[in-house]
């Protein structure tokens, strides 16, 4: 079975600092991994995700992920926060077997102070 | 190009009648994923359909839910006799391919259900 962990529910930074969201993960065997941002009513949107190769994978809007099997963990990063950033983000696993949907986290709600 | 549609973006109504949700995804794309997202939570999956293999129905929470799709476009999520449990946003992904590299689902807007 595969599961996702997102361990803070909410996250804080003040702009222009980096930012970072936390994400864990459990899979039988290699995992893809990918990160969505939810905006208020409206869908879900993909930023990133890892396949296979460079562990620091880069995605829309200056984001950026590491994966890291020893931990299996996908932290979501930023060297700068923007108040526009302001949004849910959700973590999703999916394993490379047959198993073809994603597991995603609880979500972490990130608030940009300005 | 055209994102995922999904129709109506709410829907209100009463308990124990049927409802039906429609999903349009990406041209081209070859999976479709249902999914659904209740309030505060994160997502949970509900349905898979991947060419003309059969679909995986693994996620769906009862007898009540099914869902069709034609060929590799229009799917339809149908709920019968409607519970107020029912009530979520109700979330439809494509993707180009199952396995590979381009596996990264789109989403829809979703489809507000209330079940009053």
């Amino acid at each position: 079975a595969q599961s996702v962990a997102q361990p803070e529910d909410q996250v804080n930074v003040a702009e222009g600092n980096p930012l970072t969201v936390k994400c864990t993960y459990s899979v039988s065997g290699n995992p893809y991994l990918f990160w969505y941002v939810q905006y208020p009513n409206r869908g879900l949107q993909f930023l990133l995700k890892y396949i296979t190769g460079d562990n620091l994978v880069k995605g829309s809007y200056g984001f950026e992920a590491e994966f890291n099997k020893s931990q299996t963990s996908f932290h979501l990063k930023k060297p700068s926060a923007l108040v526009s950033d302001s949004a849910l983000y959700f973590c999703a696993v999916r394993e490379r077997g047959s198993a073809r949907q994603l597991t995603f986290g609880s979500g972490t709600q990130l608030t940009v102070l300005p | 190009g055209a994102g995922v549609s999904q129709s109506p973006s709410n829907k209100v109504t009463e308990k124990g009648k049927d409802v039906e949700l429609r999903c349009d995804p990406i041209s081209g794309h070859t999976a479709l994923y249902w999914y659904r997202q209740r309030l505060g939570q994160g997502l949970e999956f509900l349905i898979y359909f991947q060419g003309n293999s059969a679909p995986d129905k693994s996620g769906l929470p009862s007898d009540r839910f099914s869902a069709e799709r034609t060929g590799e476009s229009v799917s339809t999520l149908t709920i019968q006799r409607t519970q107020q449990e029912d009530s979520a946003v109700y979330l439809c992904a494509s993707s180009l391919a199952a396995s590979g590299e381009r596996v990264e689902q789109f989403f829809g807007p979703g489809t507000r259900l209330t079940v009053l």
